[in-house]
């Protein structure tokens, strides 16, 4: 079956540093990969995805490459801020179902 | 406004007491899906449909039952609810043919 595995947290950086959260998965045929973030006492919100082999997805600063060859989706930063503080979530999406999550990061962010 | 509708978002209740949290969703979409998510655990497939009479088995069926007589409409039935289906639930949808998939904004659920 499918799986997602990513770095289990928490991980605490000072405001402006890189950010680095690895993920990979397991799947049979060529699935879709999310980023979802989910800030404190919200909803599920998608960040980025990509839909093919080394499609690059981006958004507010944040970049994950799908690699195919490595079946990794990592998520980066290159200066976090406070406001980045949240849960992140790696997700793929094959045929025939929805999602398959990842247990979650948590990102903390010091001033 | 394209949705993803959960009710409802807070509740208690007791063990054994029957609960329904209904989803609904205004974008026609046929794929649906429940979530469920623990600290630590990240979010596990309860059941998904991919279409009107069409459901299956996620990663975490035990406890849950679902039906899709509609195609709108998706709801996550816990006949008797124990403390261990303590968690926050997530409804979500999208087309067969698209990923793009909506989320509802979530159901805490407590039972004591």
């Amino acid at each position: 079956g499918n799986s997602v595995t990513q770095m289990e947290g928490p991980v605490t950086l000072s405001e402006e540093a890189f950010l680095t959260i690895n993920c990979t998965y397991t799947a049979t045929g060529y699935p879709s990969l999310f980023w979802y973030v989910q800030y404190p006492g919200e909803g599920l919100q998608l960040l980025l995805k990509a839909t093919k082999a080394d499609d690059k997805g981006s958004n507010k600063g944040f970049e994950a490459t799908y690699r195919k060859e490595t079946t990794s989706f990592h998520l980066e930063k290159g200066s976090v801020q406070v406001s980045d503080s949240a849960v992140y979530f790696c997700a793929l999406s094959a045929l025939g179902n929805m999602l398959t999550f990842g247990g979650g990061t948590r990102l903390m962010v010091k001033p | 406004e394209a949705q993803v509708t959960q009710n409802p978002r807070y509740l208690i209740t007791v063990t054994g007491k029957k609960l329904t949290v209904t989803c609904s969703q205004n974008m026609n979409h046929e794929y649906m899906s429940w979530y469920r998510q623990d600290p630590g655990l990240g979010l596990r497939q309860i059941y998904y449909s991919m279409n009107v009479e069409v459901t299956d088995k996620g990663d975490v069926p035990e406890g849950y039952k679902v039906s899709r007589k509609e195609k709108r409409n998706f709801p996550l039935i816990l006949e008797s609810p124990s403390p261990n289906q303590t968690s926050l639930y997530f409804c979500a949808s999208r087309p067969s043919s698209g990923n793009t998939i909506y989320f509802g904004e979530g159901s805490w659920l407590t039972v004591v």
